[in-house]
């Protein structure tokens, strides 16, 4: 029973150009959502994260959406780059077990230069 | 200025033998968590260790996972008895403390495959 979708196993996106990345969650207890990003041979890093009492949060090229009403995030990369191209993880957890992160299977982007 | 360790990078092992996984935290970091990613898979979060407190075992998977933590330093996964299905890379977490917002370092992961 997988809490956390990723439906795009992969994406591809010419460099300059959006690159979008999709989430569904399934656990309304979830109030607050994590962008991880891995290399390969790395263990994943983070990247940007919000909490269910924001709809956007932006930290320069990238910004997370949250739509809690249809249980989806959306991570956009504007402009896209070549040192973008990675593994993207989404991952969420509930405010009264927040250690306990639940992450999805990730969406492997290719930005081609 | 290191990251978070783990040891061995890799580790083949036939069904049925033991392994000890190691994670090394960051210098200073109380929170220590352990995932594994079977192949296919999302991270499964699988125990985590805040400070002193008992450990959250909830996402263990089996009675053969165990893990300890000394202090708030090295820790160590144990499978006993391992099985196929064990096969996946295990990652090791660290944070500064367990609240929320705080970010979670990984270590680069341990590939365990069993024959």
């Amino acid at each position: 029973d997988q809490q956390v979708k990723q439906n795009s196993p992969s994406l591809s996106v010419q460099e300059g150009r959006i690159s979008i990345l999709n989430c569904d969650y399934t656990n309304s207890m979830f109030d607050y959502f994590l962008w991880y990003k891995k290399y390969p041979a790395e263990g994943p890093t983070f990247l940007i994260s919000i909490s269910s009492i924001k709809d956007k949060n932006e930290d320069g090229r990238f910004t997370v959406f949250l739509n809690k009403s249809a249980k989806h995030l959306s991570l956009h990369i504007v402009p896209s780059q070549p040192g973008d191209s990675a593994v993207y993880f989404c991952a969420a957890s509930a405010i009264e077990r927040y250690q306990k992160v639940t992450f999805g299977i990730g969406t492997k982007l290719q930005v081609i230069p | 200025g290191a990251g978070v360790s783990q040891s061995p990078s890799n580790k083949v092992t036939e069904k049925g033998k033991d392994v000890e996984l190691r994670c090394d935290p960051i210098s200073g970091h109380t929170a220590l968590y352990w995932y594994r990613q079977r192949l296919g898979q999302g991270l499964e979060f699988l125990i985590y260790f805040q400070g002193n407190s008992a450990p959250d075992k909830s996402g263990l998977p089996s009675d053969r996972f165990s893990a300890e933590r000394t202090g708030e330093s090295v820790s160590t996964l144990t499978i006993q008895r391992t099985q196929q299905e064990d096969s996946a890379v295990y990652l090791c977490a660290s944070s500064f403390t367990s609240d929320l917002y705080n970010e979670q370092f990984f270590g680069p992961g341990t590939r365990l495959t069993v024959l």
